[in-house]
């Protein structure tokens, strides 16, 4: 099977600090990518994407950049805010509209 | 802004019973998943419709697990009978169909307990 793993599962960050969160992905196939944010009982929500033809793509106070030599995934969340709180997936496709996912990091935001 | 539904959000049923969830996908979505999610990891997909057509359910333990979307639009998946290790969250997603990946959007999903 795939495996896409994650290397903090607990992030602790104070109210106002920048946010990393890193992803590791072993299929080199994989062309495109997703970070979602999960609260507690709620499904994943869409936070950012990238295909794997670009290197950093940039949204609202996020970023997300992919290394597809060392097939490295981050997310960083710009000025963390207590409603950032979460647990954050990343997921990979290699295979048409089949996405694997990573076991999750959770995201604890200090005020 | 358009949502995937689904229904029960809650279920707790006896092992051996059967249960059945619902998804209602955002309409115009060809796509819809289900995943199941065991508390403190990642969803793992069950299976992929593309339309009414099934595209993927490799990991759908077919002896008890069942899905369908008999007109390409809703979908429901059962289970029968449930054991004690089906507890878990199970999600349904939706995405458009497209020449290439896209987001898939997710519903609220359904937490399961099974006694």
């Amino acid at each position: 099977g795939e495996s896409v793993g994650l290397h903090l599962p607990t992030l602790s960050v104070q109210e106002g600090d920048n946010s990393i969160i890193n992803c590791a992905y072993s299929n080199s196939a994989s062309d495109y990518f997703i970070w979602y944010k999960q609260e507690s009982g709620k499904g994943p929500q869409f936070i950012i994407d990238i295909r794997s033809n670009m290197d950093k793509r940039q949204g609202q106070r996020v970023t997300v950049l992919l290394n597809k030599t060392v097939k490295h995934l981050s997310l960083q969340i710009a000025a963390t805010q207590p409603g950032d709180s979460a647990v954050y997936f990343c997921a990979e496709n290699n295979n048409f509209n089949k996405f694997y996912f990573g076991s999750g990091t959770k995201l604890n935001v200090k005020p | 802004e358009a949502e995937v539904a689904q229904s029960p959000r809650y279920k707790i049923t006896e092992k051996s019973q059967a249960v059945a969830f619902w998804c209602d996908p955002i309409s115009g979505h060809a796509t819809l998943y289900w995943y199941r999610q065991i508390l403190g990891q990642g969803p793992e997909l069950l299976v992929q419709f593309q339309d009414e057509s099934v595209v993927d359910d490799s990991q759908l333990p077919k002896d008890r697990f069942s899905a369908e979307r008999l007109k390409g639009v809703d979908s429901t998946l059962k289970i029968q009978p449930a054991e004690l290790g089906d507890s878990a969250m199970y999600l349904c997603a939706s995405s458009l169909e497209d020449a290439r990946p896209n987001e898939q959007y997710f519903g609220p999903g359904t937490r399961l307990t099974v006694t």
